[in-house]
């Protein structure tokens, strides 16, 4: 079955610090992949995405490239913000189920 | 345009009973998509619909059910509530949930159940 892995939080980095939040997946076909951003008390924004391979999303600074080669999907930001704090869901869909499979979520904390 | 919106916000329940979750879909969107979150098992697909059917569905227990109306409003129930349930209930909806769709998220109902 389809899975996806994330590195484990929380992730603690002071303002203006380089970010990297690895992920890798194991599917059937080609699946499209995603990030989600989960604030406090609040239900999930989708930050960025790609439906194929060598495609990279961007959103706010954010950075993701699907790499087919090594099934990874890590988000990067060159300098993280006190406002980036918050869960962190990477997830896929495949071709067959119209369902998304999420990781387990890592939680960031951007310090002053 | 509106987000997905969900009804009500926080529920508190006791073990035995059963409830019933409502979600309004973005205006034009035709897929509705529930999740379960939990500290435990993180963030798990309940099931999907499209167009008043059932499309595709979780590994979760028939206590677990939904339905869709034809204005593409869904709600899912939950009967014989078990302490297991207390959880954040999110629903998510698309245009038609096929590959690449993206799914827009509502703010969740948290339920407690006691």
């Amino acid at each position: 079955g389809n899975s996806v892995t994330q590195m484990e939080g929380p992730v603690t980095l002071s303002e203006e610090a380089f970010l990297t939040i690895n992920c890798t997946y194991t599917a059937t076909g080609y699946p499209s992949l995603f990030w989600y951003v989960q604030y406090p008390g609040e239900g999930l924004q989708l930050l960025l995405k790609a439906t194929k391979a060598d495609d990279k999303g961007s959103n706010k600074g954010f950075e993701a490239t699907y790499r087919k080669e090594t099934t990874s999907f890590h988000l990067e930001k060159g300098s993280v913000q006190v406002s980036d704090s918050a869960v962190y869901f990477c997830a896929l869909s495949d071709t067959g189920r119209r369902a998304l499979t999420f990781g387990s979520g890592t939680r960031l904390q951007v310090q002053p | 345009k509106a987000g997905v919106t969900q009804t009500p916000r926080y529920l508190i329940k006791t073990r035995g009973q059963q409830v019933t979750l409502s979600c309004s879909p973005i205006s034009g969107h035709r897929s509705v998509s529930w999740y379960q979150q939990t500290p435990g098992q993180g963030l798990q697909f309940l099931f999907e619909y499209f167009s008043e059917t059932q499309r595709n569905k979780g590994n979760f227990p028939g206590r677990f059910s939904g339905r869709q109306f034809s204005n593409s409003r869904s709600e899912m129930n939950v009967s014989t509530l078990e302490l297991g349930d207390s959880a954040l209930y999110l629903c998510a909806s698309s245009l038609d949930s096929g590959l690449g769709e993206t799914q827009y998220f509502g703010p969740g109902t948290r339920l407690l159940v006691l």
